[in-house]
């Protein structure tokens, strides 16, 4: 199975300010057939399942705030909330759906400073 | 836009079968570009996928390693849904367990189960 680890556990960013989450691999996601990377990025709150915001590593979901990107390719991602507002507290994930086992990483926990 | 919408029970006693349905709007079970997939969580294990079905011509289905000998996921066609059945729980399987359209996953609103006698 593929290995996603997540780097920060959790980390407190003041309102308006930058947020960034890595994400990183223990093989590559990357298909050279079609050049796209396997990763996605979920939000969840409390008591609510995960929401999908970003697609091959850097397609936002429609609906989703444009201050949430990704960036990133093979092994090395990156989720970055540009502007944190209150509602974007919340744990953020990563998932890698290159190989079946689907896999996740732990999780990182944003809050306000 | 897809809708998943879990029925089961929220208790299931040790050794006994644990049974979950996912309700399917605005998509077909049947669909030729659809995956349907179980996913749970809990503090000790995080996020973890359990299994798939799918339809491509015919039915195929794919189960992770960890629960390989003790599940079955299932289509029904006749209504537009598809179901999960883990054997043999122990109080580890104790979870919220999820359906999903994807991956990239939509998710239904999970369903938290606990395995206690």
């Amino acid at each position: 199975d593929i290995v996603m680890t997540q780097s920060p556990d959790s980390l407190a960013v003041s309102l308006g300010e930058r947020a960034t989450i890595n994400c990183k691999s223990s093989q590559s996601v990357l298909y050279s057939s079609n050049n796209k990377n396997y990763i996605a990025w979920y939000q969840q709150k409390p008591g609510q399942p995960p929401k999908l915001l970003i697609y091959w590593a850097s397609s936002r979901e429609s609906g989703v705030p444009d201050r949430f990107s990704g960036s990133g390719s093979g092994t090395d991602f990156t989720l970055t909330i540009s502007t944190l507002q209150a509602e974007d507290v919340a744990v953020y994930y990563c998932q890698q759906y290159h190989s079946t086992a689907f896999t996740f990483g732990p999780g990182t926990k944003v809050d306000i400073k | 836009q897809v809708h998943l919408q879990q029925s089961g029970p929220g208790l299931v006693k040790p050794s006994q079968t644990l049974s979950l349905t996912c309700a399917i709007s605005g998509d077909s079970v049947s669909s030729n570009s659809a995956v349907w997939n179980w996913i749970r969580q809990s503090p000790s294990r995080g996020l973890e996928w359990l299994g798939r079905t799918y339809y491509r011509s015919k039915w195929y289905n794919d189960y992770a390693p960890s629960v390989k000998s003790r599940i079955t996921i299932n289509p029904d066609t006749s209504k537009n849904q598809f179901t999960l059945q883990l054997n043999s729980v122990t109080p580890e399987d104790t979870a919220v367990y999820y359906c999903a359209r994807g991956p990239p996953f939509s998710w239904g609103q999970g369903t938290l189960v606990t395995v206690s006698s």
